[in-house]
């Protein structure tokens, strides 16, 4: 059974920084390209950023490009998000979500999700 | 940038009702990169639809879609109590995905 589980959210204030991690089990993690997906409170889905299985493709929404972070360590099955400068507007619940494949050929939905971890940026 | 625009905002229904949630971009894209799914409150995220037309795996066969170019339509042949959520239809393009606002059905 695929398992996704996100952790690292916190309250946090305007400017500051925080590492999402997520850890993933149930499939081989080398194998599918990973990402993050966000939903503020009461809000709809925002994809925030992919990268493929050996970490030489990576992409991000401009909402967070220059200030976000993907990462993966195979080794360790896990799948990580550097937030820095975080800002208001980045106050949401962050999912992980597996791709179909592994390259941005097939990387074009999400099969599995993780429950999320919740991050707040308030002052 | 393709805009995704989802209608209606909200749909009222009965179980045993049949259900056509309309998905609409804001230029042509492929159909195999159009996605469906469901998000049931306090749920994450399910996957219902790849490739426009695809079921993903495990879900019921009361649930369908179809569409090409600009137009998506999600169907769902009989409601059961359980299928009373949230959905959004998503894409694919140039590097960047993007989610429609979503269809609330509610009883």
């Amino acid at each position: 059974e695929v398992q996704l589980v996100e952790s690292g959210g916190d309250l946090v204030q305007p400017g500051r920084s925080l590492r999402l991690s997520c850890a993933a089990s149930g499939f081989t993690f080398d194998d599918y390209a990973m990402h993050w997906v966000r939903q503020a409170p009461g809000k709809g889905l925002e994809w925030v950023s992919g990268v493929t299985w050996n970490s030489d493709n990576i992409a991000y929404a401009d909402s967070v490009k220059g200030r976000f972070t993907i990462s993966r360590d195979n080794a360790k099955r896990s799948l990580y998000l550097q937030m820095n400068s975080l800002r208001a507007e980045d106050t949401a619940l962050y999912y992980c979500a597996k791709a179909p494949g592994a390259h941005t050929s097939t990387w074009y939905f999400f099969d599995y999700w993780g429950q999320g971890t919740l991050v707040a940026v308030s002052s | 940038e393709i805009v995704l625009t989802q209608s209606p905002g909200t749909l009222s229904l009965s179980p045993g009702e049949r259900a056509t949630l309309s998905c609409r971009a804001s230029q042509s894209v492929s159909s195999s990169y159009l996605a469906w799914y469901q998000q049931k409150p306090g749920q994450a995220p399910r996957l219902l639809i790849y490739g426009a037309s695809s079921r993903a795996t495990g879900i019921p066969d009361r649930f369908s879609g179809s569409g090409s170019a600009t137009d998506f339509t999600l169907t769902i042949s009989r409601l059961e109590p359980e299928d009373f959520a949230v959905y959004y239809c998503q894409h694919y393009g140039s590097s960047l995905f993007t989610f429609g606002p979503g269809t609330k059905v509610d009883i």
